[in-house]
């Protein structure tokens, strides 16, 4: 079936640090990739997102490129802030579907 | 509100109770999700409405579900006889057009269900 998998947390850098996060994904047919993040205490809210090969999604100073080739995904940001620290997520959905098929996240720590 | 509401936000049953969750969705928004977060793990899909119509319940894990959105925007997700391994937090989200075709999902902070 369709999956997402992520690289595992923690991840723990120091601010200004450059910022990678993995994300590979399997699905039959060609999904939207998103990433989802979660700060502590709110609701997961859309971040980026990327609806066919090469697209690149960015937004806050993140990026992701949709690798049809590697099946990847991977977020990046060159330098991150202690307001950074949250909970990442990597998602797909393909065509008309009605759900997000979610990876189990990474969890970013950014100290000062 | 502003955003999808949940309540409660702490449930704690004891084993073979029932339960029921309340979502209240962005005003106007046409699809409604519920998703299941067991610790440590990304949500998984539960069910789907769109308006009032229940279209995909094909993540609902047993007969003990049961979700309703009766008129088309509160929904209620009601567990019975509840099991230990029903705990987890169970996500509420809506969106404005039908589908999740542009992935903007608005999630509320989710009902934690702890089983004892």
């Amino acid at each position: 079936g369709d999956s997402v998998t992520q690289m595992e947390g923690p991840v723990t850098l120091s601010e200004e640090a450059f910022l990678t996060i993995n994300c590979t994904y399997t699905a039959t047919g060609y999904p939207s990739l998103f990433w989802y993040v979660q700060y502590p205490g709110e609701g997961l809210q859309l971040l980026l997102k990327a609806t066919k090969a090469d697209d690149k999604g960015s937004n806050k100073g993140f990026e992701a490129t949709y690798r049809k080739e590697t099946t990847s995904f991977h977020l990046e940001k060159g330098s991150v802030q202690v307001s950074d620290s949250a909970v990442y997520f990597c998602a797909l959905t393909l065509g008309r579907g009605n759900k997000l098929v979610f990876g189990a996240g990474t969890i970013l720590r950014v100290k000062s | 509100g502003a955003g999808v509401s949940q309540s409660p936000r702490y449930k704690v049953a004891k084993r073979g109770q029932d339960v029921a969750l309340r979502c209240d969705p962005i005003s106007g928004h046409v699809s409604l999700f519920w998703y299941q977060q067991a610790l440590g793990q990304g949500p998984e899909f539960l069910t789907y409405f769109q308006n009032e119509a229940q279209l995909d319940k094909s993540g609902l894990p047993s007969d003990r579900f049961f979700a309703e959105r009766p008129e088309g925007s509160v929904s209620t997700l009601k567990i019975q006889r509840t099991q230990q391994e029903d705990s987890a937090v169970y996500l509420c989200a809506s969106s404005l057009l039908a589908g999740v075709n542009t992935g903007e999902l608005f999630f509320g902070e989710g009902s934690r269900l702890t089983v004892l």
